[in-house]
Formats: structure tokens, sequence, C-alpha cells
């Protein structure tokens, strides 16, 4: 089965940029979408299909992805946008949906 | 507005069944494929099941193929999830969500608050 591989933490002071991977294989053939998990509440959809925001989501937020590895940017980091940033994938070949295992972002 | 609401979550049995449903509002219910997602306690996110738009395919993870069971009512813009077999592993918070499709890659663009599921004896 396909695996995402996410670091487990980032720290960043307010006001600095997160940066946050998502490994897997070929990822950059696929689209890769990120929720935004804070403490207490339901997944938050930020970016789809690599780099696309839905609306409501500020412009800080974007993304990339090539190669072996997607990206998660966060500019302008605030003390909301600590929480757990999960990537996720659809494995085609199954029909499976794939999660990585969450990178938890700690402003400073 | 878009609003997931779950329900039918509770303390099960090992062996045992339990059936979680999920009522949707403000979207055209009809046109999106649903799933549903868990996250044990400190967990993780991991996706159980997807079924599509008219409920004609269904698909799931290896560990709960052949012991739940994905379906939805569309006159009644809702989606459940008949489990059974249940294990103490299957212990998580049950999202709901809904897939939109019209994207390039179907991101789970709406979820619920989640129903708590414990599987203890």
């Amino acid at each position: 089965s396909y695996v995402l591989t996410q670091p487990p933490s980032v720290s960043v002071a307010p006001g600095q940029t997160a940066t946050m991977t998502c490994g897997g294989n070929d990822i950059g053939t696929k689209s890769v979408h990120w929720y935004q998990q804070r403490p207490g509440q339901a997944p938050l959809l930020v970016v789809y299909d690599d780099d696309d925001r839905p609306s409501g989501i500020p412009e800080r937020f974007s993304g990339s992805n090539s190669g072996k590895t997607a990206t998660l940017t966060i500019s302008r980091v605030e003390a909301g946008d600590e929480a757990a940033y999960f990537c996720q994938v659809w494995e085609t070949s199954n029909d499976h949906f794939v999660f990585g295992s969450g990178t938890t972002v700690t402003v400073l | 507005e878009v609003q997931l609401v779950e329900s039918g979550g509770g303390l099960g049995r090992p062996g045992g069944s339990m059936r979680l449903s999920c009522v949707a509002s403000g979207l055209n219910f009809n046109t999106y494929w649903m799933a549903w997602v868990r996250q044990s306690p400190g967990k993780g996110l991991e996706w159980v099941a997807n079924i599509k738009e008219d409920g004609s395919d269904q698909f799931y993870l290896d560990s709960v193929k052949g012991r739940f069971i994905i379906s939805r009512d569309n006159a009644k813009n809702s989606l459940h999830l008949h489990m059974s077999n249940l294990r103490v592993e299957d212990t998580a918070l049950y999202y709901c969500a809904s897939v939109d499709c019209a994207q390039t890659s179907c991101p789970l663009d709406h979820w619920g608050p989640g129903t708590l599921v414990t599987v203890s004896s």
C-alpha cells in the first residue's frame, strides 16, 4: 500500500514561514490535499490538488508538489495556525484514500 | 452552509455491531461521493470507506473489508456505516466527509464533528 511520510513536528516563530513536507513514491504524479486539524476540532481542507485553496482559506497557505515530495507552506504564521496538518492522496490503483501521519505545527 | 452531523457512536463489545449515521444539509448530496474517516485517540487520520454518488460502488480499508458496510439514502441525505465483528482497534472518532470529485483528485471538502466509537469488553 502507498505510504506518505511527514515529519512529526515543526516549530516556527510568529510572522515567520512554516514549511512541512509530505514524501511518497512518485508523489509528484499524484494530486495532494492538505488538511488542518486544530485541537478538539474536525479537519479542515486548506489546500487541494497540490496548490489550490478552497474559498475562505487565506493566501498565506500555499502548496507545491514535485518528484518525491509535496510541500505545504504557511507564510506570516499566526498563533491560530497552531495545529496538526495532514497530507492525503487518492491511490487510484485501488481507489483507497491515504493520509500521512501528520505534522504538528507549534507557534513559539 | 454545509453541515454534516454524525450519530450512533457509543460503547460496543468486541464481536458486536454498531451502526453510524450522518445527515447532510446545504449540499447537493446526490452529486457527492461520501466517505468515513476515523481517528484513534491521539493518533492520525485513517480513511475507512467511500461510496459513489449513486451508491453503485463502495471501497474499503483492508482491515474493515468484510466487516463494515457503507451505504447511503439519497432521498434522506443520509450516509451510514454498519460495523460488525467489532475489534478493540476500531475504537476511534468516526468522521463523515463529503468528497468533491468535481476537483481533479476528490478532496474531502467538508467534515462533520465526528461520533466516538469505543470497543471494549
